[in-house]
């Protein structure tokens, strides 16, 4: 069964430093998101991107974030500076077609600023 | 924003007992998820609902679709010790060109031999 597969599984970085998220999309979907779950919360909206642009972004998506498709499956998601706060599980999702809002979600990676 | 309440906020129960949980908004969805998490890992999509009354079934589970559009609700049958983790309720908005979930606050469930 195809499924969205994430890298790295766990990091650790120091705070100020740039991290990047990668993300394998299910291959015949269009649409790519992140969402982020800080330990013990509820999981929330980050970015979308479809058709190589963001569709939209939370206010938590300020600047130090930004999203890439270098290629043609992977997704990725870069922390510029990293602050303490960042610190959370990022999901990677994909879903095939606007209106059928079913995303699929990957196994997630931990983050952790220190 | 938006906001999605889950009640109970967690549940310990008997294997073999049937659950149920709810989810209510203060503004309506046009379509309900229901997800799983596993501890460390990602949500599972177990359910989505597309339609006001609508009641669907995966197994164990059946989850209904709220008339008003603004609530739905998960019942689990005859829990098992793999039914243990966390239940979130999602409402998806189209936003541009892609979609975008809100989560609900979560229901966590134990389930004790």
């Amino acid at each position: 069964e195809p499924e969205v597969t994430q890298t790295p599984s766990h990091q650790v970085t120091q705070m100020g430093q740039e991290v990047i998220l990668r993300c394998v999309p299910i291959s015949n979907h269009l649409y790519f998101y992140w969402y982020r779950q800080i330990l013990g919360q509820k999981v929330e909206f980050l970015v979308s991107f479809y058709n190589n642009e963001i569709s939209e972004k939370s206010e938590i998506f300020d600047d130090q974030f930004s999203v890439e498709r270098p290629d043609g499956s992977n997704f990725t998601l870069k922390i510029r500076s990293t602050k303490l706060e960042d610190s959370a599980m990022y999901f990677c999702a994909s879903s095939a077609v606007t209106g059928v809002t079913e995303a699929f979600f990957g196994q997630g990676t931990r983050l952790t600023v220190v | 924003g938006q906001q999605l309440n889950q009640s109970p906020q967690s549940m310990f129960i008997q294997e073999g007992e049937d659950v149920s949980m709810n989810c209510t908004s203060s503004s309506i969805f046009n379509t309900w998820l229901w997800y799983k998490q596993d501890p460390g890992e990602g949500p599972v999509l177990l359910i989505a609902l597309y339609k006001a009354g609508e009641l669907t079934s995966n197994g164990r589970l059946t989850a209904q679709f709220g008339i008003t559009r603004k609530d739905s609700f998960l019942n689990i049958s005859a829990s098992i010790p793999s039914d243990v983790g966390i239940y979130f309720c999602a409402g998806p908005r189209i936003s541009g060109t892609a979609s975008k979930l809100t989560f609900g606050t979560g229901t966590r469930l134990q389930v004790t031999l």
